[in-house]
């Protein structure tokens, strides 16, 4: 079952922030983030792991709300350079009954950043 | 370089033909996944392996088969009986299956006609 992404899609003007959400109905053990550019593979951006561990990358930063199975990306300041696909990538706890061997995307929030 | 090297990047098949797209890695990665992307889908788990001659069905394995002889080659066959195979299709191999990062191949395209 695959993750809940929101919004489906923003656009920014270059310096603006934006927060990109995701959540599951299962309990998570782990929370992928990637960014797809168009026509390109997906890059890693950072993992969350279960126990509530907010993680940074740059400007890019990213939380986990186990309680919630939720995660959520926070893109500051933006730059031209961040605009693609995001996904979130989730494996489940597996005490919830799920896998936690599967990796599972979400359908992607398009971001695009102009001047 | 290491990496994960997919071929080819597109790929024409008449309807009712087999075809088997290639993923090759150099990571010494123990798992390897296919992936298939539609627009406004995201990207869908077709198949999954942590070890040699083992692999899992993902959440669409159905018309879709797959080997894993060597730890480098993770090759999938789309069968005659997907209903719809043309679709973007993405390779990517991890150290271990859970908590490492995945790290992708450039795709195979792949049109049905």
């Amino acid at each position: 079952q695959q993750p809940v992404q929101s919004p489906q899609a923003v656009i920014l003007r270059e310096g603006e922030d934006a927060v990109i959400n995701c959540s599951s109905s299962k309990a998570l053990y782990s929370v992928h983030w990637y960014r797809q550019k168009h026509g390109e593979a997906p890059v890693f951006l950072m993992i969350l792991l279960k126990g509530g561990e907010q993680k940074g990358h740059e400007k890019i930063s990213a939380s986990f709300n186990e309680k919630k199975q939720q995660s959520s990306l926070y893109l500051t300041a933006s730059q031209l350079s961040y605009s693609g696909t995001y996904f979130c990538g989730t494996e489940s706890d597996k005490n919830s009954g799920g896998s936690n061997y599967k990796l599972t995307f979400g359908k992607g929030t398009l971001l695009t950043v102009n001047p | 370089d290491g990496g994960i090297t997919q071929s080819p990047k597109y790929l024409f098949r008449k309807e009712g033909q087999n075809v088997t797209l290639s993923c090759e890695q150099n990571l010494n990665h123990d798992a390897m996944y296919w992936y298939r992307q539609d627009p406004g889908q995201g990207l869908r788990l077709i198949y999954y392996s942590q070890i040699v001659n083992d692999f899992q069905k993902g959440d669409i394995a159905e018309g879709y088969s797959v080997s894993r002889e060597k730890k480098e080659s993770f090759p999938l066959t789309v069968t005659s009986a997907q209903k719809n195979p043309t679709a973007f299709y993405l390779c990517a191999s991890s150290i271990w299956v859970k908590n490492t990062e995945a790290f992708f191949g450039q795709g195979t395209r792949l049109t049905v006609v």
